[in-house]
């Protein structure tokens, strides 16, 4: 089935950086476009990023534009994020997600990686 | 940049109601809208997209509505497993997830 492990998450010092990583099996990858998806802790879901399946495209919000970078290695089955000058409002749960086909924007989640930006 | 709206904010409901959830979409995002379902500690859960499919595994008292601007999810008879968020999410301009309708027990 289709399975996706987000890592890299934890403590970091505002201003530093961290990478998420998300590793994807069950599929193939290659052939889809994957989301970074966050919910900051008694907040709402809140869409970051989007890349395509062979990483031609790259959609941000503008509260992380400059300052996130979103790719992905086809080779790996792995999706990354790349997050630096890191805010305290960057504090949430960061989930990896699959685009699903052209009328489903998302269908399949991982379980979530905290990242906790504190001093 | 488009702004989604929900009512309610919060809902208390027994099992057995039918239950409405409305989103509002600051201009048109024709049918690419989908509801999610989100429990604490568990991933988000697809339920309906393109404002009225089922998503396959939904369960069936699960439906959607709308078009436009105007969107509704409607559970026909609540199960206990029901009591959740709820989050709307327009991909017609890019993405945006709506504010989030919680549901509890009455």
């Amino acid at each position: 089935q289709v399975q996706l492990v987000e890592s890299g998450g934890g403590v970091v010092q505002p201003g530093r950086s961290l990478r998420l990583s998300c590793a994807a099996s069950g599929i193939t990858f290659k052939s889809y476009g994957m989301h970074w998806v966050r919910q900051a802790p008694g907040k709402g879901l809140e869409w970051v990023s989007y890349i395509s399946y062979d990483g031609t495209f790259e959609y941000y919000v503008d509260s992380v534009k400059g300052r996130f970078t979103i790719s992905r290695d086809n080779s790996k089955n792995k999706l990354y994020l790349e997050m630096n000058s890191l805010r305290d409002e960057d504090t949430a749960v960061y989930y990896c997600a699959r685009k699903g086909s052209t009328m489903i924007p998302i269908d399949y989640w991982g379980q979530g990686a905290l990242v906790t930006v504190s001093s | 940049d488009i702004q989604m709206t929900q009512s309610p904010s919060a809902l208390s409901a027994s099992v057995g109601d039918r239950v409405t959830i409305t989103c509002r979409a600051s201009q048109s995002v024709s049918d690419w809208l989908a509801w999610y379902q989100l429990k604490p500690g568990k991933a988000p859960n697809l339920l309906i997209y393109e404002a009225s499919r089922l998503q396959s595994g939904a369960p069936s008292r699960f439906s959607g509505s709308g078009s436009g601007t105007e969107f509704t999810l409607t559970i026909s008879s609540l199960q206990p497993g029901d009591f959740a968020t709820y989050y709307c999410l327009q991909y017609h301009w890019g993405y945006t997830f709506g504010p989030g309708t919680k549901l509890e027990i009455k």
